[in-house]
């Protein structure tokens, strides 16, 4: 069974700091990996998709950067944090028909 | 074009009534509709999804019935329970071809009362 593992689960960071959040699957090979972005009560946002190691395409830019440094492995960053980052961080990969499964997500209170 | 969208923006139902919830799209080439389930602190689920060639899928308590000329599609939850309460997303999505595209909707409230 495929299982996907996000870290922090929460953090909390000032304004210009940087940040770094992971992600990593077990039990699927070359998946489809994503990085979506979740407002307090608000919709889902994708943010970066990936489909093999070293490619990343931005669906938005929203001052964040994304990498795929390991098959198993997507990682978000920001060199500098904005208020507007703030939010829920969800990392997913796609089964059949572009189903999502999502990870546990990492809350982010950028302060 | 490619906008989802969700109503009510939230419900209220007492336990064993049936929730209805609401979902419609623009983009006639979407051909497949998960629903997902959130609560709070935690990342989406999906709960139940069905196809463009069918008009009516059930999973237990769960049923979505789905008119495609119309270009929408509802989430009947029957038997509602407290459990229940979370966040409703429906997403509409095309496959077949290169890319992922899955476009989630603005999402429905529900809160079931005991």
């Amino acid at each position: 069974a495929q299982t996907i593992h996000q870290w922090p689960v929460a953090e909390i960071k000032a304004v210009g700091s940087p940040l770094s959040l992971g992600c990593t699957i077990k039990g699927k090979s070359s998946p489809n990996l994503y990085w979506y972005w979740q407002a307090t009560g608000g919709t889902l946002q994708q943010l970066f998709y990936s489909i093999t190691v070293g490619q990343v395409e931005s669906v938005v830019q929203l001052n964040l950067s994304a990498s795929r440094p390991k098959d198993d492995q997507f990682i978000l960053s920001t060199e500098k944090l904005l208020l507007s980052h703030s939010g829920f961080y969800l990392c997913a990969w796609t089964g059949r028909r572009n189903t999502l499964y999502f990870g546990e997500g990492s809350r982010l209170i950028v302060v | 074009q490619q906008q989802v969208r969700q109503s009510p923006q939230s419900l209220t139902v007492w336990e064993g009534e049936t929730a209805i919830l609401n979902c419609s799209y623009e983009d006639s080439t979407f051909n497949y509709f998960p629903w997902y389930q959130q609560f709070p602190g935690e990342g989406p689920a999906l709960l139940i999804s069905i196809s463009s060639v069918s008009d009516k899928k059930e999973d237990g308590r769960f049923t979505i019935f789905f008119n495609k000329r119309e270009k929408k599609l509802s989430l009947h939850i029957t038997d509602s329970q407290p459990g229940d309460s979370a966040t409703y997303f429906c997403a509409a999505s095309w496959y077949g071809g290169s890319g992922n595209k899955l476009i989630f909707g603005t999402g429905t409230l529900l809160s079931v009362k005991p």
